[in-house]
């Protein structure tokens, strides 16, 4: 089973600090996602990391894929209260093992809060 | 253009009962994935669907099912609900069945009572 370990599970930080959410498995993903969620709506895609070793920066935020596909990091610098929300990894995998058709693993997710 | 429309958005039933939610996918779009997320937990894969056809089901027990219609609309239909079934039924569609291009849309809140 493929897993997705997300931490820290909470983070609560002022307007202004710098924050790092970290996404870890044992396995190799071809693919990693960052969603954020906001209360009872659906995740909604902030970057698609494909290539080791990749960094894409989304104004503030920074996410990079880890060297081996294994593990991914998402930076913010400068948070604001408008950051607020879950923020989710998600590695892509196929349903069999003859591949075709895919799927998302998720993590459990981080919980940011951002205080004015 | 509309995003991922799904109905109802929320619903409340009780143990033992049915329930069948509906998607509607961003037009163009011929996949839909289905996923449950349970209150603190990431979403959990449940079904694809890929042309009308099943492509990849998640471990979820057979009182969840799902089709596609030729419209490429979906439901997920579940039966005998127990109470661990309380969730928010995600609906992502994409364009050829690429997770990475999956678009999520705003999700039905089930509460089983």
């Amino acid at each position: 089973t493929q897993l997705l370990e997300q931490s820290p599970q909470f983070l609560s930080i002022q307007e202004g600090e710098n924050l790092t959410v970290y996404c870890n498995s044992s396995s190799v993903f071809s693919s990693l996602q960052w969603y954020r969620q906001e209360p009872g709506e659906g995740p909604v895609l902030l970057v698609t990391v494909v290539t080791g070793g990749e960094v894409k920066k989304l104004k503030r935020l920074t996410f990079q894929f880890g060297d081996a596909r294994k593990d991914s990091s998402l930076h913010i610098t400068a948070a604001q209260p408008g950051d607020t929300g879950l923020y989710l990894c998600a590695g892509e995998t196929s349903n069999t093992p003859q591949g075709g058709s895919e799927k998302l693993v998720f993590g459990k997710g981080t919980k940011l809060t951002v205080n004015p | 253009d509309a995003g991922v429309t799904q109905s109802p958005t929320h619903l409340i039933k009780t143990r033992g009962q049915h329930v069948t939610l509906r998607c509607s996918p961003i037009s163009g779009h011929k996949s839909v994935s289905w996923y449950q997320q349970v209150l603190g937990q990431g979403p959990q894969f449940i079904f694809q669907y890929y042309e009308k056809e099943e492509r990849g089901r998640g471990n979820f027990p057979d009182r969840f099912s799902a089709r596609q219609f030729p419209n490429y609309s979906s439901e997920l239909n579940v039966n005998a609900l127990l109470l661990g079934d309380s969730a928010l039924y995600l609906c992502a569609s994409s364009l050829n069945g690429k997770a990475y291009e999956q678009y999520f849309g705003p999700g039905t809140r089930l509460t089983v009572t």
